[in-house]
């Protein structure tokens, strides 16, 4: 069954670093999405992409945050200048329509140190 | 702007009795909803989804869910849980076309022999 992957599955990185998160989605998906879930609380949407451009962002994908899709398999998060706050789970979705099922990767763990 | 209210952060229940994870909504227009379940460090897998039609949606693992408009519920039910069940269970919502799911804060189901 196609699946959403991503890696790495866990990054340690230091205050300051950039991160970037990567991601495949499923291969006939059409939007893809990054959501984030701080340990022990809701699973917070991040961004949602379309047509190679951003269609929807929430309020915490600020200026340190940016998306891409470099080719046409890879879509990635960056973080530009990691602050502690940031360490979490960063889970990719896609979906083959809007609003229609979304399917998420394993995730990728974030550690701010 | 939707949002998704799970009232019960916490179920426990003893192994084979029956489990109801409540799950309420808000939107000003019509909604798809959704029960992802996320098992100890792993990603959010779909557990069933409610898009149009029967009310009464069954899903994977014997998990059922009936969605009641004028309630504007869509409340998860198990007739007899097992402890592989144990895990946190999300609520979310999206808009037919729209491009962002919300999610319930998740229920913590505990299952004990």
């Amino acid at each position: 069954e196609p699946e959403v992957t991503q890696t790495p599955s866990h990054q340690v990185t230091q205050m300051g670093q950039e991160v970037i998160l990567r991601c495949v989605p499923i291969s006939n998906h059409l939007y893809f999405y990054w959501y984030r879930q701080i340990l022990g609380q809701k699973v917070e949407f991040l961004v949602s992409f379309y047509n190679n451009e951003i269609s929807e962002k929430s309020e915490i994908f600020d200026d340190q945050f940016s998306v891409e899709r470099p080719d046409g398999s890879n879509f990635t998060l960056k973080i530009r200048s990691t602050k502690l706050e940031d360490s979490a789970m960063y889970f990719c979705a896609s979906s083959a329509a809007a609003g229609n099922t979304i399917y998420f990767g394993e995730g990728s763990w974030l550690t701010v140190v | 702007a939707q949002s998704v209210t799970q009232l019960d952060s916490q179920v426990p229940v003893f192994e084979e009795a029956p489990v109801e994870l409540r799950c309420n909504y808000s939107s000003s227009v019509s909604v798809y909803l959704f029960w992802y379940v996320q098992y100890p460090n792993q990603g959010l897998q779909l557990l069933l989804k409610y898009l149009s039609g029967s009310t009464l949606v069954k899903g994977i693992n014997g998990f059922e869910a009936e969605f009641n408009k004028s309630q504007t519920s869509f409340h998860l039910r198990k007739p007899s849980v097992h402890i592989s069940d144990t895990a946190e269970y999300f609520c979310a919502v999206s808009e037919p076309r729209g491009q962002n799911f919300v999610f319930g804060p998740g229920t913590r189901l505990s299952v004990l022999p």
